[in-house]
């Protein structure tokens, strides 16, 4: 049983665009969020977090939404460039170090 | 200097074997972790320790045994391999316990069980 879903497994956009990454979470105790990044051949590295006191966090071109009420979590990359060609994953947790991972969803940005 | 390293990357066995998969971080931090990512793709967390000591333990067959020498080396070792213990296996490591304390992942090892 999966307590963190991406349902898309692919998202294809064109550089300069928005990139819009969904991630929807089943429990409610989940109180932070992360979001990594992940090359080929690479582990994944962190990209940005939110805390379940906020409902928004900025980080340059990246920008993570956190909608309680829904469960739900989005990334918005802002413009999107060739380089954020990567896998995605989003992560929760419930006051410990004790991460659920998502499937990922796999950005392409076409030049 | 890579921060999070594992060895090997590659490991292609036959079932009923036993192997072994090395983890070493030069961060100085005091908690390892291993994580299996299946073929559905997702990071499931295996195990965690804190200063060689086990603070998270899944629910893993238990021919998967961890072991932590000292706190820069988590090494993850698997008895009778099976056919669906092939994934890639993912290090990390962290500063402290708290969700708030990044995780810094390996590169993966990726095991196949012919």
């Amino acid at each position: 049983d999966q307590q963190v879903k991406q349902n898309s497994p692919s998202l294809s956009v064109q550089e300069g665009r928005i990139s819009i990454l969904n991630c929807d979470y089943t429990n409610s105790m989940f109180d932070y969020f992360l979001w990594y990044k992940k090359y080929p051949a690479e582990g994944p590295t962190f990209l940005i977090s939110i805390s379940s006191i906020k409902d928004k966090n900025e980080d340059g071109r990246f920008t993570v939404f956190l909608n309680k009420s829904a469960k739900h979590l989005s990334l918005h990359i802002v413009p999107s460039q060739p380089g954020d060609s990567a896998v995605y994953f989003c992560a929760a947790s419930a006051n410990f170090n004790k991460f659920y991972f998502g499937s990922g969803t796999k950005l392409n940005v076409k030049p | 200097d890579t921060a999070v390293s594992q060895t090997p990357k590659y490991l292609v066995t036959q079932m009923g074997n036993d192997k072994s998969i090395k983890c070493e971080q030069n961060l100085g931090h005091d908690t390892m972790y291993w994580y299996k990512q299946d073929s559905k793709k997702f990071l499931k967390i295996m195990f965690s320790y804190n200063n060689k000591e086990l603070i998270i333990n899944e629910t893993v067959p238990n021919r998967f045994s961890p072991k932590s020498p000292d706190k820069a080396h988590l090494n993850l070792h698997i008895n009778s391999l099976e056919l669906g213990d092939s994934a890639v296996y993912f290090c990390a490591s962290s500063q402290g316990t708290s969700s708030y304390n990044e995780q810094f992942f390996g590169p993966g090892t990726r095991l196949t069980v012919l």
